[in-house]
């Protein structure tokens, strides 16, 4: 059963990067398919923030593509997210999710999320 | 402003039908029969209910169903059960410049 686990600081202080951390049990990253994540403020919707493929190719929302950082470790299969000079707008559930071969869909499973709030 | 359109909300007493919409444009919907629907209770991580349009992932009941026609991609729900409260999402692949977009959500009250 492939599992997904987002880390990282629940609090960010505001122009500061936020850095998180998706850990994968029960699939190699390395073996395949796509590896994502998507957002979504408190009372709204999803927002799709970006993908890493296996072997390394990045894909980014544009309207955040200036910001954002998709990297992949295999060594500890895991992969992770940096976002600069973060503002209060960029308060959400982060979800980390592993996205099928069609161009990175369907999302067929999800981290739980994590909380990440920017205060000062 | 989501760059798919669905419904704020929609209601169904149980054992009904419902069908949820998703309005695109001929860039993502219209170009590609990637539309993927999720549902997300409060407080869960979103679920993968239907892809590829209208195929349904092991473990999903056969009371889900898609279909899609032109710009606009539906989700079907029959014999609504208390338990298919929650939001739903619709998802599609958008091309190159942007990937994915996903709707704005349309919350499902079985009444």
């Amino acid at each position: 059963q492939v599992q997904l686990q987002e880390s990282g600081p629940g609090l960010v202080k505001p122009s500061e990067t936020l850095s998180l951390t998706c850990a994968v049990s029960g699939y190699s990253i390395s073996s395949g398919y796509y590896w994502g994540w998507i957002r979504q403020p408190p009372g709204k919707g999803l927002e799709w923030i970006g993908s890493i493929y296996h072997s390394g190719s990045t894909y980014y929302n544009p309207s955040l593509k200036s910001r954002v950082t998709i990297s992949v470790d295999t060594s500890k299969n895991q992969f992770s997210l940096k976002l600069s000079s973060v503002t209060a707008a960029d308060t959400a559930v982060y979800y980390c999710a592993r996205g099928g071969y069609s161009y990175g869909l369907p999302y067929d499973y999800w981290g739980q999320g994590t909380l990440v709030t920017v205060s000062s | 402003q989501s760059a798919l359109t669905q419904p704020a909300s929609v209601s169904g007493s149980p054992g009904q039908s419902i069908t949820i919409s998703c309005t695109g444009t001929s860039s993502d919907v219209g170009s590609y029969n990637l539309v993927s629907w999720y549902q997300q209770h409060p407080g869960k991580a979103p679920k993968l209910m239907i892809y590829e349009v209208s195929k349904r992932p092991s473990g999903v009941s056969n009371r889900f169903s898609g279909s899609k026609s032109g710009n606009t991609a539906s989700l079907t729900i029959s014999g609504l059960q208390a338990e298919d409260e929650a939001d739903y999402y619709c998802c599609s692949y958008a091309g190159s410049s942007t990937p994915v977009v996903f709707g704005g959500g349309t919350k499902l009250t079985v009444l």
